[in-house]
């Protein structure tokens, strides 16, 4: 069964900083979106990630996907208060699953001044 | 509109009735997801439909869960019995098919009372 996790959970930013949420998975797979969520809103697609070596910006966010490692990371630059949000990963499943969407647990961001 | 549409937005029930929560997809997306979301928790997979193929519904809970998709279109989950730890955000999403990404409604708050 596919197993993603994503670290941290939690984090708190400040303002002009830069950091990184980590996405790792389970099971070999070349395709794995990114999505965000507001505060008591549904889910919004950031990036889709499609091979290994796969790197996509926006903005003061960039992804990238190492399948080997099993692992995408999504980059946050000088964040700003705006970007703060729930940060989902989703790693599509290959095989008799194939197609099926699997979502960390999603982390948290928070940027304050 | 031209999104994945949920309804209704806002579901409360007695212990013990049955609910149906009605999805409709974006107009030729094949696939169609149904998850579920609990209070400060991730997505929880219930159940996937994939063109004509038999639905995945290994994320389903308990057999009181049951979910169609008619003429490849709108897509009901209905709950029977429901019990208060079924008290959620159900959120809907389809797409084009794999390697795509996936939209999401605004989800249905069902509170079970």
């Amino acid at each position: 069964e596919l197993k993603v996790e994503q670290n941290p959970l939690f984090l708190s930013m400040q303002e002009g900083k830069n950091y990184t949420i980590y996405c790792n998975y389970s099971t070999t797979s070349d395709r794995l979106y990114w999505y965000r969520q507001d505060p008591g809103k549904s889910l919004e697609s950031l990036f889709v990630l499609l091979s290994n070596g796969a790197v996509k910006q926006e903005g003061r966010l960039m992804a990238s996907l190492d399948t080997k490692a099993r692992l995408s990371t999504l980059h946050i630059t000088a964040a700003v208060h705006d970007l703060s949000a729930t940060y989902f990963c989703a790693v599509e499943a290959g095989g008799t699953s194939y197609g099926k969407l699997t979502f960390g647990q999603g982390t948290i961001l928070t940027v304050h001044p | 509109g031209a999104g994945v549409s949920q309804s209704p937005s806002n579901k409360v029930t007695e212990k013990g009735k049955d609910v149906e929560l009605r999805c409709d997809p974006i107009s030729g997306h094949t696939a169609l997801y149904w998850y579920r979301q609990s209070l400060g928790q991730g997505l929880e997979f219930l159940i996937y439909f994939q063109g004509n193929s038999a639905p995945d519904k290994s994320g389903l809970p308990s057999d009181r869960f049951s979910a169609e998709r008619t003429g490849g279109s709108v897509s009901t989950l209905t709950i029977q019995r429901t019990q208060q730890e079924d008290s959620a955000v159900y959120l809907c999403a389809s797409r084009r098919g794999p390697n795509t990404e996936a939209f999401f409604g605004q989800g249905t708050r069902l509170t079970v009372v």
